[in-house]
């Protein structure tokens, strides 16, 4: 299976601490995406880092890759109480070409006001 | 500019039951894929339509189907429901190129809860 695992399964943290999540998959990939999960609620797309990428910044989001470790992290910088929610990397195959995408089970992230 | 949209939101079948869940992907969309997530879990791969046609599938069962309408709107039909189905079903689209890549994030709807009885 390609299917991502991310580590820690849940973080707990204080608003203004940076939170980082880990993320490590098993095949080659054409690119790693991370997606945020309010509570029971629909995926929303955070960040985008290619294969040939090494690292990326979005706002407060810092993505880094290394394929050589097929491993990926996402750093929440400063967070808000507004950050809680769950995180999931996806990979896409390398040979795929319509995007199917393979979820880990999620970082659960709980920030305290 | 409507996002992806779900229908119903919640649904209670019982086994054995069939089941239709709806998704109108986001404007300018032209590709749709369905997810299963259990709780707890992260979304598992079911298939994806393109071109009204099914061009992937994951590891799900016959009795999952579905269905891309011109418009680009698509269906999921769950046949002979067990208790395992229960779970929450994301619809996701994106825009694929000229060669059928994914050009685009997947935006995802809000998902449809189903709890089979």
């Amino acid at each position: 299976s390609q299917q991502g695992e991310e580590d820690p399964q849940a973080l707990s943290i204080q608003e203004g601490e940076n939170a980082t999540m880990n993320c490590s998959y098993k095949t080659s990939i054409n690119n790693l995406q991370w997606y945020r999960q309010n509570s029971g609620r629909g995926l929303v797309h955070l960040i985008l880092i290619r294969s040939n990428e090494r690292e990326k910044h979005s706002g407060r989001l810092r993505v880094t890759l290394d394929t050589s470790k097929k491993s990926s992290s996402l750093l929440i910088t400063a967070s808000r109480a507004a950050d809680t929610a769950s995180y999931f990397c996806a990979t896409g195959d390398r040979g795929s070409t319509l995007g199917r995408l393979y979820f880990g089970r999620g970082t659960q992230l709980t920030v305290w006001p | 500019d409507a996002g992806v949209t779900q229908s119903p939101t919640h649904l209670i079948k019982t086994r054995g039951q069939q089941v239709t869940l709806r998704c109108s992907p986001k404007s300018g969309h032209d590709t749709v894929s369905w997810y299963q997530q259990a709780l707890g879990q992260g979304p598992q791969f079911i298939f994806q339509y393109y071109e009204e046609e099914e061009r992937q599938r994951g590891n799900f069962p016959d009795r999952f189907s579905g269905h891309q309408f011109p418009n680009y709107s698509s269906e999921l039909n769950v046949n002979a429901l067990l208790l395992g189905d229960s779970a929450l079903y994301l619809c996701a689209s994106s825009l694929a190129n000229l060669q059928g890549s994914q050009r685009s994030p997947l935006h995802f709807g809000n998902g449809t809860r189903l709890t089979v009885t």
